[in-house]
């Protein structure tokens, strides 16, 4: 079946200590992408990758960090997580085309205290 | 820069109402592709449609219907005859080659549709 899978779904930690949240997709798609969802904000993006070994910025980029090592895993790196990185994360991937519909894991909702 | 408003944060309806959801974008690109998503209660987001710049012709999927006016800069989504199972977060998204592909979001729609 195709999909992206995220893990872990729930996570709660504190204030500091290190954490990463997996993504892997089985579609061989180009492009990957992480999103945080805050209400009344929509999705914002957090960083993308077009292919391995490149990635870049999105818009709320400040606190995290990403690495595209493999096509298939993108993971997401938070190296001191702070209170205003609570929130509902979600990876995505699609082909390498702009007009390729993005195709998501099923989120992470992570609590940082 | 590239921008999606949805202007309704909540709709409430009862059930076989007929419910409209608006979106406006903001794009440099003449040619783009603009979507619908769904997010459910369990929180996973599905895609519904995409449409491009330049198919200006109105789709009906279903229940579902979508209307794309380029001159308003609009992307409207329609269900008809709500069901309960159509409660959920609707988010419109744009995606253009100005932007570096990158897909925008609006804020989405809560519609919670009521027995």
């Amino acid at each position: 079946e195709a999909q992206v899978t995220q893990n872990p779904r729930y996570l709660i930690t504190v204030t500091g200590k290190k954490l990463t949240v997996t993504c892997s997709q089985n579609m061989n798609h180009e492009y990957m992408s992480w999103y945080r969802q805050d209400p009344g904000l929509g999705l914002r993006q957090i960083y993308y990758s077009m292919n391995v070994e490149v990635t870049d910025k999105g818009d709320v980029p400040e606190g995290y960090k990403v690495s595209r090592k493999e096509k298939r895993n993108f993971p997401l790196i938070l190296e001191s997580p702070s209170p205003n990185q609570t929130s509902l994360y979600f990876c995505a991937s699609r082909l390498d085309r702009v007009n390729s519909p993005l195709h998501f894991g099923n989120g992470t909702r992570l609590t940082v205290t | 820069a590239q921008k999606v408003t949805q202007a309704q944060t909540e709709i409430s309806v009862v059930e076989k109402e007929d419910v409209t959801l608006d979106c406006v974008y903001e794009t440099r690109d003449t040619t783009y592709y603009l979507f619908w998503y769904k997010q459910p209660p369990s929180g996973e987001l599905v895609f519904l449609i995409r449409r491009n710049s330049f198919d200006e012709q109105n789709e009906i999927s279903g229940r579902y219907s979508w209307n794309f006016q380029k001159s308003t800069s609009s992307f409207n989504f329609t269900i008809t005859a709500s069901q309960v199972v159509d409660s959920a977060v609707y988010f419109c998204a744009l995606s253009g080659e100005a932007a570096g592909n990158k897909l925008t979001f609006g804020g989405g729609t809560r519609v919670l549709v009521k027995p």
